[in-house]
C-alpha cells in the first residue's frame, strides 16, 4: 500500500494568514493526488484533483502543487470558513489511501 | 445534479454483518468510467478507503478488509450495496459512499453512522 503522511497534524493560525500543508507519499504517485476538506459532521469536500486541478465552484485561494512523492495545499488567506481538517489522497493505484489528516484551527 | 445517500442499520452486534445501500442520482452506473465507492471514518479519525466497483463490474478491495467485504450494484435501481462480515467494535465508523469517474471522489454521500455494539 502507497502510505500518505501529511504533516503538521494540526496547526493553528489567524485570519488572513497564508496557510500550506504538506502530503508525502511512500513511492510516486506522478499527479494522482486529491485534497479535501471536511468540517466536524460533514461529508468530505473535494477542493483538488490531479494535484493541482481545482474543483468547480472552489474558490481561488485554494491552490495545490507537486507531482511524484511531494505536494502541498495553499490557503491565499484564511479565512473563518476554512477552519477545518484537511486530507491528501491517492488514486494512482489500489488500494487507495488517505493522509492522516491535518487540523486547522484559530490561533 | 449527483446526489448519494447511505442507508442502513445504525447498530449492528459484534459478529453479525452489516449490509449498508447507497442509493443515488444524476449519474448511470453503466456510463462508462464511473464507479462508486465506500470510506469510512472511525470517530475523531482519518479517512479509510474501503471498496469500489465500476460501471463494468470491475470491483476493488482493500487489502486488508478484502476478506469481509463484498460490493455489488444494481445498475436498475441505481443502488450500490456493500456487505461487511464479522463485525467488531473497532467498524464503529461513519460510513461513506462517494461517486468516481476514472479519479478521485468528487461527490460523496451525507454518510451514516454504524455503532457496532452487544
Amino acid at each position: 500500500d502507497i502510505q500518505m503522511t501529511q504533516s503538521p497534524s494540526s496547526l493553528s493560525a489567524s485570519v488572513g494568514d497564508r496557510v500550506t500543508i504538506t502530503c508525502r507519499a511512500s513511492q510516486g504517485i506522478s499527479n494522482y493526488l486529491a485534497w479535501f476538506q471536511q468540517k466536524p459532521g460533514k461529508a468530505p469536500k473535494s477542493l483538488i484533483y490531479a494535484a493541482s486541478s481545482l474543483q468547480s465552484g472552489v474558490p481561488s485561494k485554494f491552490s495545490g502543487s507537486g507531482s511524484g512523492t511531494d505536494f502541498t495545499l495553499t490557503i491565499s488567506s484564511l479565512q473563518p470558513e476554512d477552519f477545518a481538517t484537511y486530507y491528501c489522497q491517492q488514486y494512482n493505484s489500489y488500494p487507495w489511501t488517505f493522509g492522516q489528516g491535518t487540523k486547522v484551527e484559530i490561533k | 445534479q449527483i446526489t448519494l445517500k447511505e442507508s442502513g442499520p445504525t447498530l449492528v452486534k459484534p459478529t453479525q454483518t452489516l449490509t449498508l445501500t447507497c442509493t443515488f442520482s444524476g449519474f448511470s452506473l453503466s456510463t462508462s468510467g464511473v464507479g462508486v465507492g465506500w470510506i469510512r471514518q472511525p470517530p475523531g479519525k482519518a479517512l479509510e478507503w474501503l471498496a469500489l466497483i465500476y460501471w463494468n463490474d470491475d470491483k476493488r478491495y482493500s487489502p486488508s478488509l478484502k476478506s469481509r467485504l463484498t460490493i455489488t450494484k444494481d445498475t436498475s435501481k441505481n443502488q450500490v450495496v456493500l456487505t461487511m462480515t464479522n463485525m467488531d467494535p473497532v467498524d464503529t465508523a461513519t460510513y461513506y459512499c462517494a461517486h468516481t469517474q476514472l479519479a478521485a471522489p468528487v461527490y460523496w454521500g451525507q454518510g451514516t453512522l454504524v455503532t457496532v455494539s452487544s
